[in-house]
């Protein structure tokens, strides 16, 4: 198993651009998740999905937008890129039942910086 | 709502000591606790967690911690410190319900010295 795959590792963006960050896994977990992290900080819920077809706000989701057509792909999309979008992208996915408190799987991080 | 604190940003310590890593936690419910590391460039790993199973959990790599409800805390101990262990350190806590995802704390970085 590959486990959790994003890609790009790097991007360097422009003022108003747009992109998308893929995040594919392997395991036919239910849940994903998008975190970003900054400098000092701990990681933060950008949005989430339960399952394909359903997606929801997580804690700092203003500038992102996702989809969750598939049970293995959760892409998220920046429509206009801000210096405040600087960050480092994880992507998780975890496979949740009844009860919770099952891992979370992370991905390598994909590192954007917004010039 | 549910947060976690770590105290100290930054911990270093001699190769061969013992590593404490504190985690306070807030939940209004019994919460799941995890431990997870981060190593330079990489995505977050879990260390270990707590599901009510035990107080004591152990994990990975000789680490442990124990929940302790009367203080609202998971640290994270090992006894003895190797030069692998330095990387960053998350504690996180998440819910039964809803998003189920993890609320992480800033991070606690440790460095081992020789």
């Amino acid at each position: 198993n590959a486990g959790v795959t994003q890609t790009p590792k790097f991007r360097i963006l422009k003022i108003g651009q747009s992109m998308t960050l893929q995040c594919a896994q392997d395991m036919n977990h239910n849940y994903m998740y998008w975190y970003r992290q900054d400098p000092g900080m701990g990681l933060k819920l950008i949005y989430y999905s339960v399952g394909a077809g359903i997606t929801d706000k997580g804690e700092v989701p203003n500038g992102y937008n996702v989809s969750r057509s598939t049970t293995e792909d959760f892409p998220l999309r920046l429509e206009l890129a801000a210096p405040s979008q600087t960050s480092v992208y994880f992507c998780a996915s975890s496979q949740q039942g009844n009860l919770g408190g099952n891992e979370q799987f992370f991905g390598p991080g994909t590192r954007l910086t917004v010039l | 709502a549910q947060s976690v604190t770590q105290l100290g940003s930054h911990v270093s310590v001699s190769e061969g000591a013992l590593v404490l890593l504190r985690c306070n936690y807030s939940s209004s419910v019994p919460p799941y606790l995890f431990w997870y590391v981060q190593y330079p460039n990489q995505g977050l790993q879990l260390l270990l967690k707590y599901t009510s199973a035990a107080t004591l959990v152990k994990g990975i790599n000789d680490f442990e911690a124990e929940f302790k409800k009367s203080e609202t805390s998971f640290h994270l101990t090992k006894p003895s410190a190797h030069m692998s262990d330095a990387a960053e350190y998350f504690c996180a806590v998440s819910m039964d319900t809803g998003r189920r995802a993890l609320t992480f704390g800033s991070g606690t970085r440790l460095q081992v010295q020789p």
